[in-house]
């Protein structure tokens, strides 16, 4: 499968602790994005890498969130001191900017639930 | 700033019914436009997609949209629905030519359709 992946599908976690999650775009998009969405809620853009430089990030994106694409290629999105709040499904998307049309294709997603 | 309506949160119809799920967006500059589908169980797909040209686009799976720029809509049709097509559907728009090109996604419109 060549699509976008994303580890770990689902994560339990107790509020307080940190969670990591992965990404691996589709080989040679060199766009990433990071989305968050709630039951009953559309996506919710909350940061965006062109190759390993980070050049947005959304106001929900709070001092606890840290996402980070080292070499250009996968990229981790890190909640420490998690809350209740944070509850969600993190989808990872990734499109390339030489390719006309430039879409943006999904993963699944990683639910997270914080007890 | 850019935000996507769909007033159409719930529809429930029977197998063959004709289809048309609203949305509306709000951007002043020129946009992309598009539509995608979350199968239970499954990712984001995309279905379909406006970047220029021809105002009625086609997608996938007999679906259709057309681009109304004097309304700010993009209207998603299917003139005969199957049981396959229950989902929930999320209109998009990005701002053409944008730094990130990041989506900016509706609520979702969830679709049950009755065999």
């Amino acid at each position: 499968d060549t699509g976008v992946s994303q580890d770990p599908r689902h994560k339990i976690t107790k509020r307080g602790q940190n969670v990591t999650f992965r990404c691996d775009p589709i080989s040679e998009h060199n766009r990433l994005y990071w989305y968050r969405q709630t039951l009953g809620q559309g996506p919710e853009f909350l940061t965006y890498f062109q190759n390993e430089a980070q050049l947005e990030k959304s106001r929900l994106l709070s001092d606890r969130f840290s996402a980070e694409r080292p070499k250009g290629s996968f990229s981790t999105l890190e909640i420490q001191r998690t809350e209740q709040g944070d509850s969600a499904m993190y989808l990872c998307a990734s499109s390339s900017d030489r390719i006309s049309g430039n879409t943006i294709y999904f993963g699944e997603g990683s639910w997270l639930t914080v007890v | 700033a850019q935000s996507v309506s769909q007033h159409n949160h719930h529809v429930i119809l029977s197998e063959a019914a004709s289809l048309e799920l609203g949305c509306n967006y709000s951007y002043g500059g020129t946009v992309n436009l598009f539509w995608y589908v979350q199968y239970p169980g499954q990712h984001l797909q995309l279905l379909l997609k406006y970047f220029s040209g021809d105002p009625l686009v086609k997608g996938i799976k007999g679906f259709e949209a057309e681009f109304i720029k004097s309304k700010f809509s993009f209207n998603l049709r299917k003139p005969s629905v199957q049981w396959s097509d229950t989902a929930e559907y999320f209109c998009a728009v990005n701002n053409y030519g944008g730094a990130t090109n990041k989506l900016i996604f509706g609520t979702g419109t969830l679709l049950a359709v009755q065999p």
